[in-house]
């Protein structure tokens, strides 16, 4: 089974400045497909940035881009610029590829909880 | 498009109560998805339905909980004589199609609370 490991439960950013979040996957397949979702005080689910594991560029989204090492299984997002309505709980999460029993899923990590101060 | 709309967003229940949630996907969308996030927790995948059918139950508890998508009218996540470990948020998802590629959109959830 895969399992989705974020290992930083809070972190702080300055307005302006830039944070980069970490998120490290266990999978044996070797075709799979990561997201970073953000979940503001909401609870809206909302995503951020996707990246499928057969391309190497890493995906880039405005001011969110991520740095996806497949070897190393890891899966970090960077944000830019960082502004006030960044602050929400951050989740890395990760799905199978089409056409396994268990492609319907999403394995989210545990979320880092993001905080932006002036 | 209005998107994935759940309700109710707020539900009290006691003990020993049911409680049923609903999940109308987004327009176009044919597969739905509920997951639960427990407080402080990501969220854990529990059923996977598409009209009329369960594609994937393995995380659904096997008493007390049960869903469908019938052809007409919203998802519901039932479950039945609730207990205070039922709290939670309920999140539905829907996807246009069973493609991994496929991004799952979020409703706002639905939270459950107890007494």
């Amino acid at each position: 089974a895969q399992t989705v490991t974020q290992s930083q439960p809070e972190m702080s950013v300055q307005e302006a400045e830039t944070v980069t979040l970490s998120c490290t996957y266990d999978t044996s397949e070797s075709d799979y497909y990561l997201f970073w979702y953000k979940q503001p005080p909401s609870r809206q689910m909302i995503l951020v940035i996707r990246q499928e594991a057969y391309k190497q560029q890493n995906a880039t989204e405005n001011r969110f881009s991520v740095n996806f090492q497949k070897a190393a299984k890891s899966f970090s997002l960077k944000i830019s610029d960082s502004q006030l309505g960044d602050a929400a709980m951050y989740f890395c999460a990760y799905r199978s590829p089409i056409n396994t029993g268990t492609a319907s899923k999403l394995t989210f990590g545990t979320g880092t909880r993001l905080q932006v101060t002036l | 498009n209005a998107g994935v709309m759940q309700n109710p967003r707020h539900l009290v229940r006691r003990r020993g109560q049911e409680a049923r949630l609903r999940c109308s996907p987004m327009k176009g969308h044919s597969h739905v998805y509920w997951y639960r996030q427990l407080p402080e927790e990501g969220l854990k995948f529990m059923v996977y339905l598409q009209k009329e059918n369960i594609i994937d139950e393995s995380g659904m508890p096997k008493e007390r909980f049960s869903a469908e998508f019938p052809k007409e009218g919203p998802s519901i996540l039932r479950i039945q004589q609730v207990v205070r470990g039922d709290s939670a948020a309920y999140f539905c998802a829907s996807s246009p199609s069973y493609s991994g590629a496929n991004v799952l959109t979020f409703g706002a959830g639905s939270r459950l609370t107890v007494l």
